[in-house]
């Protein structure tokens, strides 16, 4: 138990179908982070999420939408997606995003995407 | 531009020998350095740490050396577990810059411990 926990665990969707991806910490922390999993690749960072402000979209199609409408929640809205969106979507929190000194981000187990 | 690489996909360990991970990055602004331990059907924990004033920071059987001026750092396990296998990311970090709060992550080692 890491205290992110993410809904669902997996998902299959056709290309036109909307979904939201939902991930809520119990930590107390005010920093939180989509991340996209691909089959051989690293770790993407999608979104960051300070104090609910977006300080971070790293190039990330419009297709994805976030949302964070509070410090313990953050929702990813999916539409219209492509077959190479297929990954493994990782939410993690940590205390603040800035300085990550001694604050190390906490994963959830992620949601297993499907496009079919 | 892939700024931290693991460039073993996989290690193979005898139990009770060491293991030694290894990442190379390319960002000198770099400034605090993570390992991160990945089960199937999980999500990554944090295992360690390290901030680039130091070299070397132990925690249990783990430990993680940084040498700055190869950019390359590296975990060791010692004595090497069956439960240890897993796989394994480097991840990095900048106090400042562009890579400022953003965690960049190596393509991850995939340790197999043998009993």
């Amino acid at each position: 138990e890491t205290g992110v926990t993410q809904t669902p665990r997996h998902l299959v969707m056709g290309m036109t179908n909307k979904k939201s991806l939902k991930c809520e910490q119990h930590l107390g922390h005010n920093a939180m982070y989509w991340y996209k999993q691909s089959a051989k690749k690293p770790l993407e960072l999608m979104f960051v999420y300070n104090f609910k402000e977006q300080t971070e979209n790293n190039s990330v199609p419009s297709r994805f939408s976030p949302e964070c409408p509070n410090s313990s929640h953050l929702f990813l809205h999916l539409h219209t997606l492509q077959p190479e969106d297929s990954a493994l979507y990782l939410c993690a929190s940590s205390l603040h995003s800035a300085g990550t000194g001694n604050q190390p981000q906490h994963f959830g187990d992620g949601t297993r995407l499907s496009i079919l | 531009d892939q700024q931290v690489k693991q460039n073993s996909p996989s290690l193979s360990v005898q139990e009770g020998r060491i293991s030694i991970l290894n990442c190379d990055y390319t960002n000198s602004m770099f400034d605090y350095f993570l390992w991160y331990k990945k089960y199937p059907a999980e999500g990554p924990t944090f295992l360690i740490s390290i901030s680039s004033i130091k070299d070397k920071n132990e925690d249990g059987r783990f430990t993680v050396f940084l040498n700055k001026s190869a950019k390359h750092l590296s975990l060791h396990i010692v004595p090497s577990q069956p439960g240890d296998s897993a796989v394994y990311f480097c991840a990095a970090s900048a106090e400042g810059g562009t890579s400022y709060g953003k965690l960049t992550f190596g393509q991850g080692t995939i340790l197999t411990v043998h009993p």
